[in-house]
């Protein structure tokens, strides 16, 4: 199963709200995961379950979607936020994920 | 606290092999599932394997089908990656993780061992 993420990188004010998309080349229900990556840091995980946020996430971060279309929401941009953002499905092996999109100022 | 500290990365040849580690700590090991994920220099995340926690099903990238091998050792509270005919295309920083259920996320991370493949 292919992800397709969108936009590949954006640019960004602190304080804006970003939307990130994930499209995956065919129905995988609710089985999506989204992961915050720093650089020369390890992923983190921030969204289960396409919208199940992880505990200690900050409630600015929000996942929907189910089927083929799902998207991450950061509602106000903070200066911690800057990274690389990762989609990932969960519905069939081999696991996969999207290309990434990073978040810069 | 959970805890992953991976190893065995180094410089390796075309063709040859290694075997990465994974020492997980805070938790209990036989419980969970757990994946391989890579990030070749300047890329983005690729899902190398992944096992069960009973160590019986074990699932591969198409990539690395028939040459990676992944194991567990619940003894030792240690994960593996036995990789072999190795080939430029693996250079990457492998990290280990500790997954929510068996095909599930990946909740916790180690810090990742650097494979380079060259001559």
């Amino acid at each position: 199963i292919q992800l397709t993420q969108s936009p590949s990188s954006l640019s960004a004010s602190v304080g804006d709200r970003v939307t990130i998309t994930c499209r995956a080349s065919q129905g995988i229900t609710y089985f999506l995961a989204w992961y915050q990556q720093k650089p020369g840091k390890a992923p983190k995980l921030l969204i289960s379950g396409a919208s199940t946020l992880q505990s200690g996430v900050p409630s600015r971060f929000s996942g929907s979607g189910s089927g083929t279309d799902f998207t991450l929401t950061i509602s106000s941009l903070q200066p911690d936020d800057f990274a690389a953002y990762y989609c990932q499905q969960l519905d069939t092996f081999p696991l996969t994920f999207g290309g990434g999109t990073k978040v810069e100022i | 606290e959970v805890h992953l500290l991976e190893s065995g990365g180094g410089l390796v040849q075309p063709g040859g092999s290694l075997r990465l580690s994974c020492a997980a700590s805070g938790f209990t090991f036989n419980r969970y599932a757990m994946t391989w994920v890579r990030q070749a220099p300047g890329k983005g995340l690729e899902w190398v394997s992944g096992v069960s926690g009973d160590g019986r099903s074990t699932w591969y990238a198409d990539s690395v089908k028939g040459r990676f091998t992944i194991s567990r050792d619940s003894f030792r509270n240690t994960l593996y990656l036995q990789m072999n005919t190795l080939r430029a295309d693996d250079t990457a920083v492998y990290y280990c993780a500790k997954d929510l259920s068996a095909g599930g996320a990946s909740q916790n991370w180690g810090q990742g061992t650097l494979v380079t493949v060259s001559s």
